[in-house]
């Protein structure tokens, strides 16, 4: 079953500066890859997608990630953090079973 | 706007209550997805169902019973509530992933904040 793993719950960073997010995913049958982000008081909202097109995936907002099988991985980044990047986000795929499953999400705070 | 529609957004009542909530989802999806969403146990899935049949059971309690119907649209039914079932409580669609190009993303509603007193 696929299994995906968010590490840390919690990042803070200061505006302008880097952000990155990981997410690594286990299943060995090439997934489609999500990253959700969710505001404060609101639904999950999707940012970006991967699906065995380009690896380097552009999403809203500045937001990139880049899929990497071999690490089996799915990070999260934007080079400069705006204050209204501030929320949750989630990072999510499908196995073979089309059965999306979510990591435990992680809140991206910015500092001033 | 995701396309999906939740009701109502807000909702109290007491503990040992029974409460109903609604979904509709997006045009054209016939997958329905219930999420419970607490501080402490986070974005847990509780059940999926496809075109009226139950698809996917997750951490729903047997107090809690599901049904989507012809329509498409699904309720939640949350019965015997304890203080514990305060959350918010949403519904996503989508189209069937590898079906149609759809990729088994999910379109979430805004939810709907149960709060059990």
């Amino acid at each position: 079953a696929q299994s995906v793993t968010q590490l840390g719950s919690h990042v803070s960073v200061s505006e302008g500066a880097l952000v990155l997010l990981r997410c690594n995913y286990s299943s060995s049958v090439p997934p489609y890859l999500f990253w959700y982000v969710q505001y404060p008081n609101q639904g999950l909202q999707l940012l970006l997608k991967y699906t065995s097109a380009a690896t380097l995936v552009k999403g809203i907002n500045g937001f990139e990630a880049e899929f990497k099988k071999s690490e089996t991985s799915f990070h999260l980044t934007k080079p400069s953090a705006h204050m209204s990047d501030a929320a949750e986000y989630f990072c999510a795929a499908t196995g073979a079973n089309s059965k999306l499953t979510f990591g435990k999400g992680i809140t991206l705070s910015v500092r001033p | 706007d995701s396309g999906v529609t939740q009701t109502p957004k807000h909702l109290i009542t007491a503990t040992g209550q029974r409460v109903t909530l609604r979904c509709s989802p997006r045009s054209g999806d016939l997958s329905v997805y219930w999420y419970q969403q607490s501080l402490d146990q986070g974005l847990q899935f509780l059940i999926q169902y496809y075109n009226g049949e139950e698809r996917a059971k997750g951490n729903i309690l047997e107090r809690f019973s599901a049904q989507q119907f012809p329509d498409l649209h699904s309720e939640l039914n949350l019965s015997s509530l304890e203080l514990g079932d305060s959350a918010l409580y949403f519904c996503a669609s989508s189209g069937l992933a590898g079906v149609g190009g759809n990729t088994g993303e999910l379109f979430f509603g805004e939810g709907s904040r149960l709060t059990v007193l």
